[in-house]
């Protein structure tokens, strides 16, 4: 069975700081990988996504993730946070190899970000 | 940009009644979900549906569910018999088409209440 684990329930950082919010998955074959954002009374938007390629994906609004396969982790990362990243953050998972379309997500990590 | 579409935003029923949560999923899209999200829960994945018939399911799709595409636009979730526990926010998604790893496009939910 496919999992995700987001360890952090939330997150802060200041504004203009780095940031990363972390995603460990557990899946039987190759995974997609997808990092989705939810603001409030919003559905999730997709962000960004690694399929195939280099282990470092950019994604909409400055953000990026690394694909580390021998960690199975997929952590989403902006080299500078704005007080409008603030939002709950998840990520989600694919197993390539099944066939299936079903998303495997995560908990969600708030982020918060102070100004 | 297109979106998905759901209606309504918030449905208050009674145990026992059926309720059918509407979803306009974008045009030219070929894939369609249903997830739902109890509060302070996972995201979880219901079902999908392509070509229209049920491509997959979860164990939570029971046959109290029930999915459908009346006419070229609506694509519906239907619960027969409402239970306490399935109150949650329901997340509607379609995706593009036959490439595998197209992400999905999330709706802004609707927010189920069962009394």
């Amino acid at each position: 069975a496919q999992s995700v684990a987001q360890p952090e329930d939330q997150v802060n950082v200041a504004e203009g700081n780095p940031l990363t919010v972390k995603c460990t998955y557990s899946v039987s074959g190759n995974p997609y990988l997808f990092w989705y954002v939810q603001y409030p009374n919003r559905g999730l938007q997709f962000l960004l996504k690694y399929i195939t390629g280099d282990n470092l994906v950019k994604g909409s609004y400055g953000f990026e993730a690394e694909f580390n396969k021998s960690q199975t982790s997929f952590h989403l990362k902006k080299p500078s946070a704005l007080v409008s990243d603030s939002a709950l953050y998840f990520c989600a998972v694919r197993d390539m190899g099944k066939g299936r379309r079903a998303l495997t997500f995560g908990s969600g990590t708030r982020l918060q970000v102070q100004p | 940009e297109p979106e998905v579409t759901q209606t309504p935003s918030h449905q208050v029923t009674q145990m026992g009644q059926e309720v059918i949560l509407r979803c306009v999923p974008i045009s030219n899209h070929l894939y369609f979900y249903w997830y739902r999200q109890i509060l302070g829960q996972k995201v979880e994945f219901l079902v999908s549906f392509y070509n229209n018939e049920i491509s997959e399911k979860s164990e939570i799709f029971d046959d109290q569910f029930s999915v459908e595409r009346p006419d070229g636009s609506n694509f519906t979730l239907k619960i027969r018999s409402t239970k306490l526990e399935d109150s949650a926010m329901y997340f509607c998604a379609s995706s593009a088409g036959l490439i595998d790893h197209y992400e999905q496009y999330f709706g802004p939910g609707t927010r189920l209440t069962v009394t």
